[in-house]
């Protein structure tokens, strides 16, 4: 079971767009719809933003938005804001009730 | 409210064993698997394994099977993550959270630091 591979690091300007990625294999993100993204701040418990690939809980903006296409998955942040500055971490179902997560993406706010 | 609260800091000694806990309130902890997840000192998030606590179904990731041990007690909604001994590089925080069907962590706790030196 090998992390998804995330981009080490990820910017834009404010009110801009940043597209994270997020490539698994067959086994998992290309495998199931279970892909799920967590917004982690310094010294915070990581915060679920999207699950089940595109899917937006109760409170996270509709900034923020997910997809997948074959082993690869995204994560956009429209509208960039200063508060969006974090780490991000993508996460996949990988079969036999077991997960995996992304080697994670600092998003910097310039 | 969904919460998981998680136990204090530790400070240990190789070798020594420990055990943390997760309590969780305000749902049904019985209905929900309740998982562990490490970060070590500036890395990113590796998960450990989960427990179903109505019947203590237990999956590891392959990287920790052998090396800890998840548990619950659903009589007190606490889940349980244990080591017999401890290495220094288990020093990490390790994080509780809460999985609904659907394959994702909607709640974590707060996590519990645990530093292991000599």
């Amino acid at each position: 079971q090998s992390a998804l591979t995330q981009p080490p690091s990820a910017s834009g300007s404010p009110g801009q767009s940043v597209t994270i990625s997020c490539t698994g294999t067959s086994s998992d993100v290309g495998g199931y719809n279970y892909v799920s993204w967590y917004q982690q701040h310094p010294g915070r418990a990581p915060k679920l933003m999207i699950y089940e690939v595109s899917k937006r809980p109760s409170g996270v903006p509709d900034r923020f938005s997910g997809s997948k296409s074959g082993n690869t998955a995204s994560l956009t942040v429209s509208g960039l804001q200063a508060e969006d500055e974090a780490d991000y971490y993508c996460s996949s179902y990988a079969g036999s009730n077991t997960y995996v997560f992304g080697t994670g993406t600092k998003v910097t706010v310039l | 409210e969904v919460q998981l609260v998680q136990s204090g800091a530790e400070v240990k000694k190789p070798g020594e064993s420990l055990k943390i806990s997760c309590k969780g309130s305000g749902y049904s902890f019985t209905s929900y698997w309740i998982g562990w997840v490490r970060q070590m000192p500036g890395k990113g998030l590796e998960w450990m394994g989960t427990i179903y606590p109505s019947d203590s179904d237990i999956r590891y990731s392959p990287s920790f099977q052998g090396q800890v041990t998840i548990s619950a007690d659903k009589s007190i909604s606490t889940a349980y993550l244990q080591w017999s001994s401890l290495k220094a590089s288990d020093s990490a925080i390790y994080y509780c959270v809460r999985r609904p069907t659907g394959g994702y962590f909607d709640y974590w706790g707060q996590g519990s630091l645990v530093t292991v030196s000599s």
